[in-house]
């Protein structure tokens, strides 16, 4: 079972809404990520904090907006996204800060399904 | 450039057979190696994962991998596949060198298992 949790599974939003999908992990990972994932594809990293603070930004639009309320808690708040952002936005954690170090594995949970109308 | 190949994009097999996926990477030095499987409208749940040491390593519900640094494979393997196995099956590598030591995903193998 994976112990990456999000909400909400499923979201519904148009193209003026402001909504958030939530991340929580109790593993006492060090490391919080979001990645995007499109149909049948491979993930795509999108954001990495490492205790806490944003270590990486893979040029992701500024309609994502990211934030690390705490150590175990990660946010998504979407703003104005397009039809082409609906994709299935997966959070995960690792134990080490970063994702390149020699014996991190990344856990991830289940995702949150979004459709932007 | 660095790369991580699964050549097989759609496997088909009855439950009951055996099954191998392949994985090859392209990298200098051994890199850390990853296989992930994704159910129908769930997330990426790890299978195995190979950092040194023992070149056949076990995974859950059955997997195990077996690491040849003379072909640069990591090759997902299960004696006996269940229908529950069908799914996208995504093998994964982060560099041990350089500066890009980021998880490389391959493309995924999608596995329908026919009863």
């Amino acid at each position: 079972d994976t112990e990456v949790t999000q909400t909400p599974k499923h979201l519904v939003m148009g193209m003026t809404n402001k909504k958030s999908l939530k991340c929580e992990q109790h593993m006492g990972h060090r490391a919080m990520y979001w990645y995007k994932q499109k149909a049948k594809k491979p993930p795509e990293l999108m954001f990495v904090y490492s205790y806490e603070k944003l270590s990486i930004n893979e040029s992701v639009p500024s309609r994502f907006s990211p934030e690390c309320p705490n150590s175990s808690l990660l946010n998504l708040h979407l703003h104005a996204l397009q039809p082409e952002d609906s994709a299935l936005y997966l959070c995960a954690s690792s134990p080490f800060s970063g994702e390149v170090l020699a014996g991190n594995t990344i856990y991830f949970g289940e995702g949150s399904w979004l459709t932007v109308v | 450039a660095q790369s991580v190949t699964q050549p097989d994009i759609h496997i088909t097999v009855s439950e009951g057979a055996s099954l191998e996926l392949r994985c090859n990477y392209s990298y200098g030095a051994t890199p850390y190696l990853f296989w992930y499987v994704q159910s129908p409208g769930q997330g990426l749940q790890l299978l195995l994962k190979y950092f040194s040491g023992d070149t056949l390593v076990q995974g859950i519900k059955g997997f195990e991998a077996e690491f040849k640094r003379s072909q640069s494979s990591f090759n997902l393997r299960k004696p006996s596949v269940h229908w529950s196995d069908a799914a996208e099956y995504f093998c994964a590598v982060v560099p041990n060198a350089g500066n890009n030591r980021k998880l490389i995903w391959g493309l995924g193998t999608s596995l329908a298992v026919n009863p």
